[in-house]
This record gives C-alpha cells, structure tokens and sequence, in this order.
C-alpha cells in the first residue's frame, strides 16, 4: 500500500541555521511528489515538486529537495531557516493512476528560534 | 487567478444539523478535490470530480456525505445529521491536469457540538 512517513513529528531549529525535514515513501510506481507548507489555520501552499529529471528540485522560498530512490526519500532542505518558516510541512506522494489523489504524511511541525 | 475559495471559513454546528460547504476553483482546473484533516494530521482523500463527473470517492465519505460539482464549476459537499467525529478542517483543491500540483483552498473548519 502507498505510504508517506515524517518521521519528526516536532523539529525546533534557531533562526539562521540549517534545515532539513525528512520523508520516506513507499509507492510501487515512478513517484509524483510534493512538499506544501500550511501555516496555523490556513490552507497549504506548494513548496516544490518531483515527478522526474534531475533528482534536485528547487522551489519557492529558498527550499530545495533531493529525491533518492535507492532511500525512498524526498528531504527538504533550506540553508538558512528565516523566522516566517515556522509553519507545519507536509510531504505527499500522488497516485498516479486515475485520480492522482494525494496520499499525506502525517506533518513536521517547525519551530524557529529567534 | 483568484486562488480557489472555500467558504464559510468557520462553521459551528450542533450535532444531529445539516451543513453544506462551497468550493470554487481556479476557473481553468477541471480537477477538484475534497480533502479532510483532523487536528495532528496530515489531509485524507475524500473525493474527486473531474468536471462535473465523480470519479472516486473514499470509504471515509459515508453515506452522510454526498459531494456535487454542477456544470464542472463551483463544488459543494454537504454532511447530514453531522457527528462530532465530523470536527475537521475541509480542503478543496483543483488542478488543472495531473502535471500540476494543487492549489488548495484556505479550507472550512467545522467544529460539532
């Protein structure tokens, strides 16, 4: 069955430093997938996407992402984490018969440190 | 692009009560999506309209829940006799083929009392 795995439910970083919020999928197929943010009582916001090519993605706000097959992994990652950062992140895997619908993982939740 | 917008933003509703929410899409995406979260949770697949046809519906979408998107435009889902298990915030996201990513809405919270 298709799957999304975050494992850090929380990650708290100080403003400036480094970031990288792990995803683990599991999918029978080439993987569609995505990173969103959804800041407190909002909807979610594309970050950035991977359905094939280069293995390094660049999105919005200074986020990149690396997709490994080998890892069934998609982490994020931004150099410098600026205050507005903090926000829930959400990694997804689109099933790509049909419907394309979005199977979620479950959140990071980032905290920065001013 | 106005964005996709989901109104009401906020809706209390007492337990037992009927309540219907509207999703209007970005005008070109004949893809639309009902999605659901739960506090701690990451959005769950609920249904899909390409146009106006229903393609897929989850086995979360009970029979208490019926989801319409007339002439392929705006969408509305509705939940009768509503639960407190109900409780969650409800996504509507449209896109405008499978190469895209969704736009999601700012979503409805529904709290049940």
């Amino acid at each position: 069955a298709q799957s999304v795995t975050q494992p850090d439910i929380h990650i708290t970083v100080s403003e400036g430093a480094s970031l990288e919020l792990r995803c683990n999928y599991s999918y029978g197929a080439t993987p569609y997938l995505f990173w969103y943010v959804q800041s407190p009582g909002q909807g979610l916001q594309l970050l950035l996407k991977y359905f094939s090519g280069d293995t390094l993605v660049q999105g919005i706000k200074g986020f990149e992402a690396e997709f490994k097959r080998s890892q069934s992994s998609f982490n994020l990652r931004k150099p410098s984490v600026h205050w507005s950062d903090a926000a829930e992140y959400f990694c997804a895997v689109a099933v790509t018969s049909g419907t394309y619908k979005y199977i979620f993982g479950t959140g990071t939740r980032l905290k920065v440190l001013a | 692009d106005t964005g996709v917008s989901q109104n009401p933003r906020h809706k209390i509703t007492k337990r037992g009560q009927n309540v219907t929410f509207r999703c209007d899409p970005i005008s070109e995406h004949n893809r639309l999506y009902w999605y659901r979260q739960t506090l701690g949770q990451g959005p769950e697949f609920l249904t899909y309209f390409q146009n106006e046809a229903q393609l897929e519906k989850s086995r979360l979408l009970s029979d208490r829940f019926s989801a319409e998107r007339p002439k392929g435009s705006f969408s509305t889902l509705e939940i009768q006799r509503t639960e407190q298990g109900d409780s969650a915030m409800y996504l509507c996201a449209s896109s405008k083929d499978s190469s895209y990513g969704y736009t999601f809405g700012s979503g409805t919270r529904l709290t049940v009392v």
